[in-house]
């Protein structure tokens, strides 16, 4: 089974830190996609990158950026933490002509 | 921006009923994927079911079926023999060929709860 691993299950960081989100997959899937859910919005997308160093921003991109240098791996990057990005982030990677996605757990992002 | 509509935040059902979850989509597109998943306090997303655009027969996986209107866009989940490994919350999903790298544009979710 293909596996998607984030790095950490909850994170608490101050206001104004860079922050790193990792996720990890373990099969040769070439899109990748980080989400973010907050209750009574659902899930919306961030960013999104179908190859190695390549990216596209989803639906709400501001105040985040992303790194993927390699295949299996693609950051999520704060580059300077608010209150506001307080939320659970969502990894999740496919093949472009499966319809099969995995997602990770999930991380608990608290910024104080 | 977000184009799958629930509109019921919050669900009900006793054990052993049935309960329909009701999802809506707005796409130009003829051919997607439309997805259910569900997702227990473990926060791992599950797949519940999924329904290919161009088949008119719908899905079935045991105890879960959909009713999908392709005209309607509709797409609803019927969960039948309700358990309470069954409370979680149920995103209605869908993906285009030309959209976002084939991201997953979901809905808001509805909560169910199951009593005994």
């Amino acid at each position: 089974d293909v596996k998607v691993t984030q790095s950490s299950r909850y994170l608490v960081k101050r206001t104004g830190e860079k922050v790193f989100l990792e996720c990890v997959q373990d099969m040769d899937h070439e899109n990748m996609f980080w989400y973010r859910q907050d209750p009574g919005l659902g899930l919306r997308l961030i960013y999104f990158s179908y190859d190695v160093k390549m990216k596209e921003k989803g639906d709400i991109p501001e105040g985040y950026s992303v790194s993927r240098e390699k295949k299996e791996r693609f950051s999520l990057i704060l580059e300077s933490a608010s209150t506001n990005q307080t939320s659970m982030y969502l990894c999740a990677s496919t093949l472009p002509q499966d319809y099969g996605y995995t997602f990770g757990s999930g991380t608990r992002l608290t910024v104080v | 921006a977000q184009t799958v509509t629930q509109s019921q935040p919050e669900m009900s059902v006793q054990e052993a009923e049935t309960v329909t979850l009701s999802c809506t989509y707005d796409t130009s597109e003829s051919d997607y994927y439309l997805f259910w998943y569900k997702q227990p306090p473990s926060r791992q997303m599950i797949l519940v079911i999924r329904q290919e655009a161009y088949k008119q027969q719908n899905a079935t996986e045991n105890r879960f079926s959909v009713n999908f209107q392709k005209a309607a866009k509709s797409f609803s989940l019927k969960i039948s023999d309700s358990q309470l490994g069954d409370a979680a919350m149920y995103f209605c999903a869908y993906r285009t060929f030309s959209n976002s790298g084939y991201a997953l544009n979901f809905g808001k979710g509805t909560s169910l709860l199951v009593t005994p």
